[in-house]
């Protein structure tokens, strides 16, 4: 168990919809980092947030967005979801990522399946 | 922009033995990370060894060790006495220095323990 807590596990919703994805991040983490596994496109990184301010950006489509709270967790919202957005999304804390460069550890992530 | 390659889609070892998964990566950056993540049949992210760029010294764990040679941009994972456990997928990741920054996946490697 790494720490890090995603809800929810598994997530079904239709075409055109909007979903939102929560991460909690470890104790004492500050970054949250957002990842999309997918058969297409493997792993890639999404977006970062320290202490509640974009960091850094990825592939991220403009359907998608982010935020993270002042208790630290944060969401990641898809919207006008399409077939190609199925994947499993995982959430990564680490304890700075302004500075310097930390471990990432990875929630357990939530499976979206898009009908 | 960074890439990283793991040739290897599949690999196969006997329980016990010695297996090497390779990696290389493309950067222009001085200052960068290393990892290998584990992710076994639950899909749950596991880190399994990072690297510094700028430690000449290989890093360790336990059974798990890498060969890191800067100059050919090469970064393989040795696993020592396999075990049933160590089947999984296995991702060679990158991330520059800096803190701000998501990792950069490679496509995995399938390793398969035969008993």
């Amino acid at each position: 168990d790494s720490g890090v807590t995603q809800t929810p596990k598994h997530l079904i919703t239709a075409t055109g919809q909007r979903v939102t994805l929560r991460c909690s991040p470890r104790s004492g983490d500050l970054s949250v980092y957002w990842y999309q596994q997918s058969l297409d496109q493997g792993l890639q990184f999404l977006i970062q947030y320290y202490n509640g301010e974009e960091r850094a950006k990825g592939n991220i489509l403009e359907r998608f967005s982010a935020q993270q709270f002042p208790d630290l967790h944060s969401e990641l919202n898809l919207s006008s979801l399409e077939l190609g957005d199925s994947a499993l999304y995982f959430c990564a804390s680490s304890p700075s990522g302004r500075v310097r460069t930390d471990t990432q550890y990875f929630g357990p992530g939530t499976r979206l399946t898009v009908l | 922009a960074q890439t990283v390659t793991q040739s290897q889609p599949e690999m196969s070892v006997q329980e016990a033995e010695t297996v090497t998964l390779s990696c290389t990566y493309d950067t222009s950056e001085s200052d960068y990370y290393l990892f290998w993540y584990k992710q076994p049949p639950s899909r749950q992210m596991i880190l399994v060894i990072r690297q510094e760029a700028y430690k000449q010294q290989n890093a360790t764990e336990n059974r798990f060790s890498v060969n890191f040679q800067k100059a050919a941009k090469s970064f393989s994972l040795k696993i020592s006495d396999s075990q049933l456990g160590d089947a999984a997928m296995y991702f060679c990741a990158y991330s520059r220095g800096g803190g701000a920054d998501g990792l950069t996946f490679g496509k995995g490697t399938h390793l398969i323990i035969q008993p």
